[in-house]
């Protein structure tokens, strides 16, 4: 049973677009929205997480929207640029779970000159 | 910077064999993670360390032990090779909570 849904599987965004990756989840305990950025040949990192009493969060670049009552996140990248081209990984946790995250499948970005 | 360390990056082995990932991070991070990687799927938690001795089950263990006799050092064990435990290997680490940094992977081919 997939608890985070994740789509696109793959975008392609122009550089100076905007490219938005949606999750969904099932789980209302979640209490904890993590995104993970990973380049070719890299494990992933951390990039920016969200807790569900706000319902957006912006760092640099990269803003995640949350909507509660719809079980939704979403990842926004403004002003995309190649480098950020990498797959991202939507994730989900709560708390008493000893620190497990539950992983979206998914999103190859590729973002073009 | 903390650096996450895994022994080797491409590992090729023959079913039926018992097969040793190595993992060791220099941060002195209580928490250790071992998932793997595969098309589709995500990433999946196979165990979770908190502390030198203890361990955790995660969603697939099946097949799989762990190891951690020091703090930096966390060892995924597979104890009977099959094809299906080819996958990338990722291991993470972090001082509490949710997996921050993780290693490069080893890429797991059993033939």
């Amino acid at each position: 049973q997939q608890q985070v849904k994740q789509s696109p599987q793959s975008l392609i965004v122009q550089k100076g677009g905007i490219s938005i990756i949606n999750c969904a989840y099932e789980n209302t305990a979640f209490d904890y929205f993590p995104w993970y950025q990973q380049f070719p040949g890299k494990g992933p990192a951390l990039l920016i997480a969200i807790r569900p009493d706000v319902s957006e969060k912006k760092e640099g670049r990269f803003t995640i929207s949350f909507n509660k009552s719809a079980k939704q996140f979403s990842l926004h990248i403004m002003d995309s640029q190649p480098g950020d081209s990498a797959t991202y990984f939507c994730a989900a946790s709560y708390t008493g779970t000893a620190s497990k995250l539950t992983f979206g499948t998914g999103t190859r970005l590729q973002v073009t000159l | 910077d903390v650096k996450v360390t895994q022994s080797s990056r491409y590992l090729v082995k023959r079913t039926g064999e018992k097969v040793f990932l190595e993992c060791v991070q220099d941060m002195d991070h209580e928490n250790m993670f071992w998932y793997r990687q595969d098309p589709g799927l995500g990433l999946r938690l196979i165990y979770f360390s908190y502390d030198v001795k203890m361990k955790e089950k995660g969603d697939i263990p099946e097949g799989y032990s762990v190891s951690r006799e020091k703090k930096e050092r966390f060892s995924l064990i597979l104890e009977s090779a099959s094809t299906n435990q080819t996958s990338m290997y990722l291991c993470a680490s972090s001082q509490q909570g949710l997996p921050q940094h993780f290693g490069d992977g080893t890429r797991l081919s059993i033939l």
